[in-house]
């Protein structure tokens, strides 16, 4: 598969204040994009998707934006609290496909 | 409702031992894929399947590692005769029907270590 890749590893934000996790994906043909939040020592949660017909999304606090011409990706989560901190993915996935296509993914640091 | 189960959640195995991970997945579902994550990386897909079949093995390995999901029971992956490079976190997640979308719930893993 193609790579799907983070610009930024780590990210440390104060509590209260906004986040932006950036990603890069490079396989054209990929119509549909998941963010997933990964807790120390759990498995990935689905956070919110976007398909790409769209070119953004909210949720309750985030809020997920895709600009397909530069092929990239981003996870903005409002006023970040402490239960915030972890690891957040980005993946990637074609209608049809069986799998998706994760990122290296970028640890969120919320600090108190 | 349980979520996706996996056990053991810690396996400690010496090069050239068997492994065997357990994947229950929610009560409804009949499509299980299971994924491995190396220490500080993402999910790579190794298999998807349904019961009694394998749709999709593109992402496992052609030696060692095989898998199935019985008409009865829990999805199993084996990994015979491990080595060093096998330690990592293996996920299971499912669905109830042939997904790659937010309908796929994964379980807390199963950390593999060969020592």
């Amino acid at each position: 598969g193609e790579s799907v890749g983070l610009h930024l590893p780590t990210l440390s934000v104060q509590e209260g204040d906004n986040s932006i996790i950036n990603c890069a994906y490079s396989n054209s043909a990929s119509d549909y994009f998941i963010w997933y939040k990964q807790e120390s020592g759990k498995g990935p949660q689905f956070i919110i998707d976007i398909r790409s017909n769209m070119d953004k999304r909210q949720g309750q606090r985030v809020t997920v934006l895709l600009n397909k011409t530069v092929k990239h990706l981003s996870l903005q989560i409002a006023a970040t609290q402490p239960g915030d901190s972890a690891v957040y993915f980005c993946a990637e996935t074609s209608t049809g496909a069986n799998n998706l296509f994760f990122g290296t993914g970028t640890r969120l640091t919320v600090i108190p | 409702n349980a979520g996706v189960m996996q056990n053991p959640r810690h396996l400690v195995r010496r090069r050239g031992q068997e492994a065997r991970l357990r994947c229950s997945p929610m009560k409804g579902h009949s499509h299980v894929y299971w994924y491995r994550q190396l220490p500080e990386e993402g999910l790579k897909f190794m298999v998807y399947l349904q019961k009694e079949n394998i749709i999709d093995e593109s992402g496992m390995p052609k030696e060692r590692f095989s898998a199935e999901f019985p008409k009865e029971g829990p999805s199993i992956l084996r990994i015979q005769q491990v080595v060093r490079g096998d330690s990592a976190a293996y996920f299971c997640a499912s669905s109830p029907r042939q997904t790659n979308t937010g309908e796929l719930f994964f379980g807390e893993g199963s950390r593999l270590t060969v020592l």
